[in-house]
């Protein structure tokens, strides 16, 4: 069965960086995107962007361009976010998703399989 | 940015009830909106895509309706697992969430 499995809770300092993996099972790993998407506490959700696992084609939302960098390494069919330069409204949990592909289309920003969350807190 | 604004934030309904959760886009995003679930402490799921989508394996009791800024997420007969926060999500102009409706117990 497809999973996406996300790596541990994190507490980092302000100006630090962190870097979160997503390691992705039961599927073709190049065949579909992956975003990554945070949730600060008790607030909405927020896109942070996405990277083709196919080629490392990437799009970044213009808020956090600079300070993101999303990679995958196909050999082991993980995904990475690396947040920079971290500021304490950062504090959020992070989850990276995988594009939903119907037989004939893939869908952008719809995502049919999540991973299971990484908190992130950021605090001196 | 396009900005998502749903309504209400939030809503008090019994079982049994329907239910409709309004996603208004500041302009036209055709028909690349989904909808979202999400239970405290759990990521989200995907219900509705491209507007009226039943996304595999979600029950029939929900529906979505629109195009261009004004979209609609109907639940037909509410279930008590159906309580929890819905999100609309546009993905015409870049990605961005509305700010979410908490469907709870009354």
């Amino acid at each position: 069965q497809v999973q996406l499995v996300q790596s541990g809770a994190e507490v980092k300092k302000p100006g630090a960086s962190v870097k979160v993996s997503c390691k992705a099972s039961g599927y073709t790993f190049t065949s579909y995107g992956i975003s990554w998407v945070r949730q600060a506490p008790g607030q909405g959700l927020e896109w942070m962007g996405w990277i083709s696992a196919y080629n490392g084609n990437t799009n970044y939302a213009q808020k956090l361009q600079g300070r993101v960098t999303m990679t995958t390494d196909t050999s082991t069919s993980t995904a990475y976010m690396e947040l920079r330069s971290l500021r304490s409204d950062d504090t959020a949990v992070y989850y990276c998703a995988r594009r939903y592909c119907s037989s004939t289309s893939c869908y952008k920003g719809s995502w049919d399989y999540w991973g299971q969350g990484t908190l992130v807190t950021v605090s001196s | 940015d396009i900005q998502m604004t749903q309504s209400p934030s939030s809503l008090s309904a019994s079982v049994g009830d329907r239910v409709t959760i309004t996603c208004r886009a500041s302009q036209s995003i055709s028909s690349y909106l989904n909808w979202y679930q999400q239970k405290p402490g759990k990521a989200p799921k995907l219900l509705i895509y491209a507007a009226s989508s039943l996304q595999s394996g979600v029950p029939s009791r929900f529906s979505g309706s629109g195009s261009g800024t004004d979209f609609t997420l109907t639940i037909s007969s509410l279930q008590p697992e159906d309580f929890a926060t819905y999100y609309c999500q546009q993905s015409y102009i870049s990605i961005t969430f509305g700010q979410g409706t908490r469907l709870e117990i009354k």
